[in-house]
């Protein structure tokens, strides 16, 4: 079975420039988060989707983030424009219908605003 | 250079040392953690879980153990190895919540 897969894994832009992330989940699994950890603190929440439904977006910083999941299958967070203090690993999880305790990672993408 | 905020709490074992991460954990609501394994490069990967109606359980090589009274969750490696090496964190979920509360991790070296 395949995991959680993130791309791109790095990305480096400047301040200003629009970044557009990709998760893919596990097949079948009807809820994904995306959560993100800024260097040397603690993974904090960003949003939770069921199916392509936004069920809870409340550690979404601001509005320049926007995720997405059409169709319900993958999933994109694009942050535009880029700030510094958006730098971080963003990490895509899956679980799931009712497996609130089933998650599975993916590997994250490290973005670097400059 | 960095500031000191920005530093992990390190743990630094020698292979075959016994290793004990602690966690104090934020909201007495809780009712289910879990500790979290990251390697560099990876995601963070479950390792084992608790419910609040447990102050113990085993795994293979780990143990978490759960003081409610005080908040604290600590996570026990026994013989710990190279591969060990990783950041751990913990995490506190209330209820049906799907949505877990991670800690900052620790930074588990594991030297040879």
């Amino acid at each position: 079975e395949a995991g959680v897969t993130q791309f791109p894994s790095h990305s480096v832009i400047e301040k200003g420039q629009t970044v557009t992330l990709r998760c893919d989940p596990i097949s079948g699994h009807d809820n994904l988060y995306w959560y993100r950890r800024v260097m040397g603190k603690e993974i904090k929440f960003l949003l939770h989707f069921v199916k392509e439904s936004k069920q809870d977006e409340s550690g979404m910083p601001n509005n320049r983030f926007l995720a997405e999941r059409t169709g319900g299958t993958y999933s994109t967070l694009k942050v535009q424009p880029a700030e510094l203090e958006d730098s971080g690993v963003y990490f895509c999880a899956s679980s799931p219908l009712g497996g609130a305790s089933g998650y599975t990672f993916g590997s994250g993408t490290r973005l670097t605003v400059v | 250079g960095e500031s000191v905020g920005l530093h992990l709490p390190t743990l630094s074992v020698q292979e075959g040392d016994n290793s004990i991460i602690n966690c104090a954990y934020s909201n007495s609501a809780s009712d289910y953690f879990i500790w979290y394994k990251q390697e560099s490069g990876k995601g963070p990967q479950f390792i084992i879980d608790i419910r609040s109606n447990m102050d113990k359980r085993q795994g293979q090589r780990v143990t978490v153990l759960l003081n409610k009274t005080v908040k604290h969750l600590s996570l026990q490696i026994a013989a710990t190895q190279p591969g060990d090496s990783a950041v751990y964190f913990c995490a506190e979920k209330v209820g049906g919540s799907y949505i877990p509360t991670f800690g900052r991790g620790t930074s588990l070296i594991v030297h040879p």
